[in-house]
This record gives C-alpha cells, structure tokens and sequence, in this order.
C-alpha cells in the first residue's frame, strides 16, 4: 500500500503561471480532500471530493482554483494565475469512507510564486 | 462556524519533563483527531477519539476526549528528543462527523531540550 501520492512535492511558478498539483489517494480510498497550510499555520480545508463528484468546495477560493477526481487518474488541484499569496503547502487526504477510520495525508506540494 | 483552539501553541520543556497540550472546539463534534507533523514533512495520524471518555496511549503519548467539555488533552509522560514536532488537533467540521474534511487548531510547537 503506497498511501496517499503528491506530485510534485515541490513546485516553482511565476506570478500569472498555472499550478497543477496531482493526489493519488490510498488504493480502494474514494474520498479526497485538499488542503492548505500556510507557514506557521494550522491545515485549512479546501475541498472535498468524491470519485467525478464534488461534495463541498466552501474552503476553496473562487476565482482561479479548481478540483476534479476524475473515474480514473489522481485527483488535479489547478491554480490558474498563480500570485504571491497562493505560496503555500497543500496537502491531500484520502479516507475509505468518512473519517471513522481517520484520514491518511500525503506528503504535500510545496508551491512557491515567485 | 467551527473553531478549534490550541495551547500553548510553543511549548519548550526538558527531557524527563510530563507536560499537556489542550484542544478546545466550539461546536459538537464525534470525532477529534491529534497528527504530528515534522518540520517539512506531512502529517503522522497519532489518535483519533471517538467518544466521550476516550482515552488512548502511545508511548510516552496520551489523548483524552470530554466532549461535554469540548476538549481533548495530549499528554506527554517523560519526554525525549524525538518528540520534538509540531502537534495538530482537528475535529470533523461538520456536527455528527460525516466525511466533510477537519477543521485544524493552529498547532503546537513542542520543542524538548536535552
């Protein structure tokens, strides 16, 4: 069992650049969520993702983020239009179903905006 | 809007030394989770606490849950160097549990001096 993958763990982008961040969840997993941690700070939920289905995306900004969970492949957290303030790590769990059984977290993507 | 406190958020003690780190949440919840997280790397799933009573011990790492009280307690009996990390408490945002991703406290940095 490889657990939850991050790729890449790190990722530099120029301000106005995309970001794309992939999260292959624990094998037989079918929930995923992303999250942010910005330096010094606690995990902020972004959203929550079931196989081609979104079920909560109120932690996740507005404008220029998106999350997918395609029926095959990882999952894709996409930046388009990076800017300074989205320099951060973000992480992403996988679960079986719910949290009864806890959440297994990946090792991150550490993005710089530059 | 769910908050969940941590504290002390820095915390330096000597070896041999018993010390707890408490997590107070705002609203109901069933589940409360405690992750240690090493400098750079991801989130190590050390409890997860169920119930109202729960008690958990790894080590030299005990967690506890009143839920009636809204807090959780780590204690740490006896600490060495290598539980030096930063320690994360988080609660299921959603009142009941379910599978809508956690809401974390801001961490606590523990070091622990020879």
């Amino acid at each position: 069992n490889a657990g939850v993958m991050q790729n890449p763990r790190h990722l530099v982008r120029r301000r106005g650049q995309e970001a794309r961040l992939r999260c292959s969840p624990v094998k037989g997993h079918s929930h995923v969520y992303w999250y942010r941690q910005l330096p010094e700070e606690g995990l902020k939920f972004m959203v929550y993702l079931q196989k081609e289905n979104i079920i909560d995306e109120s932690g996740m900004p507005k404008e220029r983020f998106s999350a997918e969970f395609p029926k095959e492949g990882p999952s894709i957290l996409r930046i388009q239009q990076v800017v300074r303030g989205d320099s951060a790590a973000y992480f992403c769990a996988s679960s079986p179903s719910g949290g009864f059984y806890g959440y297994t977290f990946g090792s991150g993507t550490r993005l710089t905006v530059v | 809007e769910l908050k969940v406190e941590q504290n002390p958020l820095f915390l330096s003690m000597q070896e041999g030394k018993n010390y707890t780190i408490y997590c107070n949440y705002s609203t109901t919840s069933d589940r409360l989770y405690w992750y240690r997280q090493d400098p750079g790397k991801s989130l190590e799933s050390l409890f997860v606490l169920l119930s109202n009573g729960a008690v958990k011990q790894e080590g030299r790492l005990m967690a506890s849950l009143d839920t009636k009280a809204r807090l959780s307690t780590l204690h740490i009996t006896a600490a060495v160097h290598d539980l030096s990390a930063t320690y994360f408490c988080a609660v299921d945002s959603k009142p009941g549990g379910g599978a809508d991703g956690l809401t974390f406290g801001k961490g606590t940095h523990l070091i622990i001096q020879p």
